[in-house]
């Protein structure tokens, strides 16, 4: 079936401008993660959703950034002002519900590559 | 959080045994230990999975002692194509919403 998809794929985009990053989760997903991957480094927490509970957006790196989901499936996450420390490789991943399906693992997608210039 | 620490990197041949391991000193009761794979301009992807003991797969086999406080993926026979990150993850996600990745540990094949 359809995994994690990502779009853009790729984003270059100009010091000061708003960008937008879409992930699509795989259908019956209900918990979703934003990670964030600097260039040659590990994966960065930012934020969490799992079904209508509030989402946990204790990795969000500055007020700058910010994350929704809708109807509990689509999620962006939209920079603001974007920064040339904001360039990483943005990874969306879904899994199953964690109340439902113990430990399930997480699905990752491509990830899309943000550069700020 | 369970706290990770893994090598750096490891060099290996095609053909041989790999060994990586990862030290998890804090895992909770109800953590199990995950190990991810990511190649280059993609996102990891889940190798294998255990609580305790012995898991194999297909892919690998993953090794866990009586205490927890570590655990050894084995990846058989590796081939050019197996050089990657290798990260293990310990947590569960019931209760606790960020799953913490560690640094990973970068394997590189050689022929």
């Amino acid at each position: 079936g359809a995994g994690v998809s990502q779009s853009p794929s790729n984003k270059v985009t100009e010091k000061g401008k708003d960008v937008e990053l879409r992930c699509d989760p795989i259908s019956g997903h209900t918990a979703l993660y934003w990670y964030r991957q600097s260039l040659g480094q590990g994966l960065e927490f930012l934020i969490y959703f799992q079904g209508n509970s509030a989402p946990d957006k204790s990795g969000l790196p500055s007020d700058r950034f910010s994350a929704e989901r809708t109807g509990g499936s689509v999620s962006t996450l939209t920079i603001q002002r974007t920064q040339q420390e904001d360039s990483a490789v943005y990874l969306c991943a879904s899994s199953l519900n964690p109340a439902l399906s113990y430990n399930s693992p997480l699905h990752f997608g491509n990830g899309t590559r943000l550069t700020v210039t | 959080l369970a706290k990770t620490t893994q090598p750096i990197s490891m060099d290996s041949y095609e053909g041989q045994e790999v060994n990586i391991t990862c030290s998890h000193n804090n895992i909770a009761t109800n953590d199990y230990i995950t190990w991810y794979q990511q190649f280059p301009s993609q996102g990891p992807r889940f190798i294998i999975q255990g609580y305790k003991t012995k898991v194999t797969n297909e892919v690998a086999s993953l090794f866990i002692p009586a205490d927890r406080k570590s655990s050894t993926l084995s990846l058989p026979r590796v081939s050019l194509s197996d050089t990657a990150v290798y990260y293990c993850l310990v947590g569960m996600d019931t209760g606790r919403r960020a799953l913490t990745f560690g640094s990973g540990t970068r394997l590189q094949v050689q022929p």
